[in-house]
């Protein structure tokens, strides 16, 4: 039972444009959500999180949407650079029970030239 | 300040075999999380500790794994004996109260 999905492994973006990363998520009580990215060889790093009262984060060049109504988060990376190609992943948990974060099945991301 | 340290990087053992990891977790992060990443999928979390105690072994397959942190401080996560469908990156993770996990580069475990 996936409780947060990524349904797109890959994704291509030309530099300078806009990357769009989707996340879906099934269980309405998840109140905190974190994307992590993930070069090859090394550990997810975190890059960005978001509270459920909110509905934007903002951070530099990266940006997290939240949808509580349709349970679906966006990340957007405005303008892609090429060091931003690497393995993106949603994840999700509930504070109030320090239960365990959930991750999704990541997107690759890649930025061609 | 000096992060999540692991070893080994890499493993190839053959099945059956036994195999142990360990994780050094940043000085002060109460919390050690062992997860499992298989390829082509998300990490899932094995085993949550905070300080000494298990907070969450729910998806921790005991008949065959096990971890300590005996000290509250370092952990070693152990398979035995270990099968085909083990191989995967284990990747440990620390944290500090409600801040985000903190993760380890991953040892790589490839059972042949």
């Amino acid at each position: 039972d996936q409780q947060v999905k990524q349904n797109s492994p890959s994704l291509s973006v030309q530099e300078g444009r806009i990357s769009i990363l989707n996340c879906d998520y099934t269980n309405s009580m998840f109140d905190y959500f974190l994307w992590y990215k993930k070069y090859p060889a090394e550990g997810p790093t975190f890059l960005i999180s978001i509270s459920s009262i909110k509905d934007k984060n903002e951070d530099g060049r990266f940006t997290v949407f939240l949808n509580k109504s349709a349970k679906h988060l966006s990340l957007h990376i405005v303008p892609s650079q090429p060091g931003d190609s690497a393995v993106y992943f949603c994840a999700a948990s509930i504070v109030s029970s320090a239960s365990k974060i959930i991750f999704g099945s990541g997107t690759r991301l890649s930025i061609r030239p | 300040e000096a992060g999540v340290a692991q070893s080994p990087r890499y493993k190839i053992i053959e099945k059956r075999q036994s195999v142990a990891f360990w994780c050094n977790p940043i000085s002060g992060h109460a919390t050690l999380y062992w997860y499992q990443q298989i390829l082509g999928q998300g990490p899932k979390l094995l085993i949550q500790f905070q300080n000494n105690g298990v907070v969450d072994d729910s998806q921790l397959p005991k008949d065959r794994f096990s971890a300590e942190r005996l000290k509250g401080v370092d952990s070693t996560l152990k398979i035995q004996p270990a099968k085909l469908e083990d191989s995967a990156v284990y990747l440990c993770a620390s944290s500090l109260g409600d801040s985000p996990l903190h993760f380890g580069n991953g040892t790589r475990l490839t059972v042949t």
